[in-house]
């Protein structure tokens, strides 16, 4: 139980477009999830927190016009990364929060901007 | 800004050693530290939650504690086999919230 799906896992998209990720809850309805990214050699930082069917809540200094999250139901979120840059290319994970404490992870998607 | 520190980064035990790694937070406004087994392409595996000072919780052969006065916790492997290689990530949730913050993970290899 307790399994998320991310999709895609691997992408290269060109400077200048747009490219989106796709975070599902499998097998359990999520109220809230998780969008983290991760820069070699560094720790997990969250980007920001979506609750279904409400605007999410981004962490300081993450662009929320560039990050554009939609969580339009209870087991799927997605992540748009517009007019993407080098600077952006990074791994991107989604967790997923039932109602406890406990966050269930995706497997990551590994963005890659030429 | 909340800092939690893993060590060692890294780590080479032979098959059937035991291991410990240390994962250092914040001990103010606690309210839950979390371990997480990361193997290479697949999502990060919960291992445990802890939540109370004291705390010790076990799954085989892995084992945590918990001293939440001042701010560290262990992570065991008692009798290491290949199939442990992995990064063993913390994570800490202040209270009042749930986000987690992670350490930089310690990355476990198990050698025959």
């Amino acid at each position: 139980g307790a399994v998320v799906s991310q999709h895609p896992s691997r992408v290269i998209c060109k400077s200048g477009t747009s490219v989106k990720i796709e975070c599902r809850s499998l097998d359990f309805q999520a109220t809230t999830m998780f969008w983290y990214r991760q820069f070699p050699k560094q720790s997990l930082m969250l980007m920001a927190t979506s609750n279904e069917g409400s605007k999410a809540t981004y962490e300081q200094g993450v662009e929320k016009d560039k990050f554009l999250i939609n969580h339009a139901s209870l087991t799927l979120s997605t992540l748009t990364v517009t007019s993407a840059h080098p600077e952006d290319s990074s791994f991107y994970i989604c967790s997923a929060r039932p109602d406890t404490d406990e966050q269930y992870f995706g497997p990551g998607t590994r963005l890659t901007v030429t | 800004i909340l800092n939690v520190e893993q060590s060692p980064q890294s780590l080479h035990v032979q098959e059937g050693d035991s291991t410990n790694f240390t994962c250092g937070f914040p001990s103010s406004n606690f309210y839950a530290l979390h371990w997480y087994r990361w193997e290479t392409a697949k999502s990060p595996e919960a291992l445990f939650v802890m939540t109370l000072n004291g705390d010790e919780k076990k799954k085989g052969r892995i084992s945590a504690t918990l001293n939440t006065k001042e701010g560290y916790s262990y992570l065991y492997i008692k009798g290491s086999q290949p199939e442990d290689s992995a990064t063993y990530l913390c994570a800490f949730t202040p209270g009042g919230g749930n986000k987690l913050t992670f350490g930089t993970g310690t990355q476990l290899k198990v050698e025959l």
